[in-house]
């Protein structure tokens, strides 16, 4: 069975620090998608990255980065020099290759930034 | 604008009181699902579709129905909705499906109350 858990449930800091958010995963398969949303306060789910399980390229995108370590099987997310508007529930997600697609979800980390 | 749309976004209602919720798409997309989202649990898939007359249960099916009768329009049926049925239903959408998994694009969300 697929898992995905985010171990922190809510991260505080302030304006301009750099901020992670871990995302351990568990699959059978040998290939998969892992991906990234963000949850704003008005509620809407906002795609920011889909990493295949054979690349294992950091990926940076502004002031997001991603480190993806099959070794350990994590995902994890890091933002440089957070802003307010980076407050949001971030949730890392999990899909097979193909097949049902079905996103298996962690369960979420709230980031505040605060000013 | 390519988009999915979900009406209505909001809905309050008792016990037995069948509704549907609307899904549409405007991307020619295949691939097409519904989450519910409850707190500490991260977004649950109920139903997935591959394609027009092709449906599944996802993990959480108990208490809906869905039909897929165009490509563009999903909609998740309430026959008879329970208090526990209250939560954030997401629907989804993707390119394709079976051959490879896509990005999934989130629709704006339903927040549903059943009393």
């Amino acid at each position: 069975a697929q898992k995905v858990t985010q171990a922190q449930t809510e991260i505080s800091v302030v304006e301009k620090e750099d901020v992670t958010l871990d995302c351990v995963y568990e699959t059978r398969d040998t290939t998969y998608y892992l991906f990234w949303y963000k949850q704003p306060p008005s509620g809407e789910l906002v795609f920011l990255i889909r990493r295949n399980s054979f690349d294992e390229q950091n990926e940076i995108s502004g002031r997001y980065s991603w480190n993806f370590q099959k070794s350990t099987s994590s995902f994890n997310f890091t933002i440089t020099a957070s802003q307010v508007v980076d407050s949001a529930v971030y949730f890392c997600a999990l899909s097979s290759w193909q097949g049902a697609q079905k996103l298996v979800f962690g369960q979420g980390t709230r980031l505040t930034i605060n000013p | 604008e390519a988009q999915v749309t979900q009406n209505p976004r909001y809905l309050i209602t008792v016990t037995g009181k069948k509704l549907t919720v609307t899904c549409s798409q405007n991307m020619n997309h295949e691939y097409m699902s519904w989450y519910r989202q409850d707190p500490g649990l991260g977004l649950r898939q109920i139903y997935y579709s591959m394609n027009v007359e092709v449906t599944d249960k996802g993990d959480v099916p108990e208490g809906y129905k869905v039909s897929r009768k165009e490509k563009r329009n999903f909609p998740l049926i309430l026959e008879s909705p329970s208090p526990n049925q209250t939560s954030l239903y997401f629907c989804a959408s993707s390119l394709s499906s079976g051959r490879r998994t896509d990005t999934q694009y989130f629709g704006p969300g339903t927040r549903l109350t059943v009393l």
